[in-house]
């Protein structure tokens, strides 16, 4: 299995310009999530999945958008990229509802830089 | 949103000292996770702590769940260079959001 995998590792955009982090996971999670980290910082969720179909705002949802159309795809959209969002971004997925211990599973994460 | 407050917010030890670094969240907690990021990499799960009075451990690593408190400590015995990075708590609450703390930052100096 990959787990879960992120696609640009790395991405520099202009400011304005709009761009989507990929998102996908084998697992069959049914529980998916997109964080920021900046420097030095702990983690801000920014959106999250409880399947597929369902998606709700996390602490900084503002400036992007997700879709979750199957359970394998989370991709996070950014409209009219701004500084304030260079950070890297981290996706992860979880299972709930079965013995184990409902831990996420983290990508390798994506660095973004918008100048 | 549940928050999660850890401290310290970095320490630096010499290697082979005892450290703990604690969370605490601001609601009750359903479930506690630790995790540990080297710089600039993903996130690796260490454990996780559901009951009160809970206690786990991985290698050198021991977490403790004071459910009582809403706390949660970990403990690093005998710390290694290998054991530097960051560390993370992190619950879920009745939402089904997943948050995190504020991080430890630990270096061990060899």
């Amino acid at each position: 299995n990959a787990g879960v995998t992120q696609t640009p590792k790395f991405r520099i955009l202009k400011i304005g310009q709009s761009m989507t982090l990929q998102c996908t996971q084998d697992m069959n999670h049914n529980y998916m999530y997109w964080y920021r980290q900046d420097p030095g910082m702990g983690l801000k969720l920014i959106y999250y999945s409880v399947g597929a179909g369902i998606t709700d705002k996390g602490e900084v949802p503002n400036g992007y958008n997700v879709s979750r159309s199957t359970t394998e795809d989370f991709p996070l959209r950014l409209e009219l990229a701004a500084p304030s969002q260079t950070s890297v971004y981290f996706c992860a997925s979880r299972y709930l509802g079965g013995a184990g211990t409902g831990e996420l599973f983290f990508g390798e994460g994506s660095r973004l830089t918008v100048l | 949103s549940q928050e999660l407050e850890q401290s310290p917010q970095s320490l630096i030890v010499q290697e082979g000292k005892n450290l703990t670094i604690n969370c605490t969240s601001s609601k009750t907690l359903y479930g506690l996770y630790w995790y540990k990021q080297k710089y600039g990499e993903g996130l690796i799960f260490l454990m996780m702590l559901q009951k009160g009075g809970e206690e786990k451990s991985h290698e050198k690593i021991t977490a403790k769940l004071d459910e009582k408190k809403q706390q949660s400590s970990l403990h690093i015995t005998a710390s290694q260079p290998s054991h530097a990075g960051i560390y993370l708590c992190g619950a879920a609450n009745t939402g089904n959001q997943f948050y995190f703390g504020t991080g430890t930052s630990l270096t061990v100096i060899p």
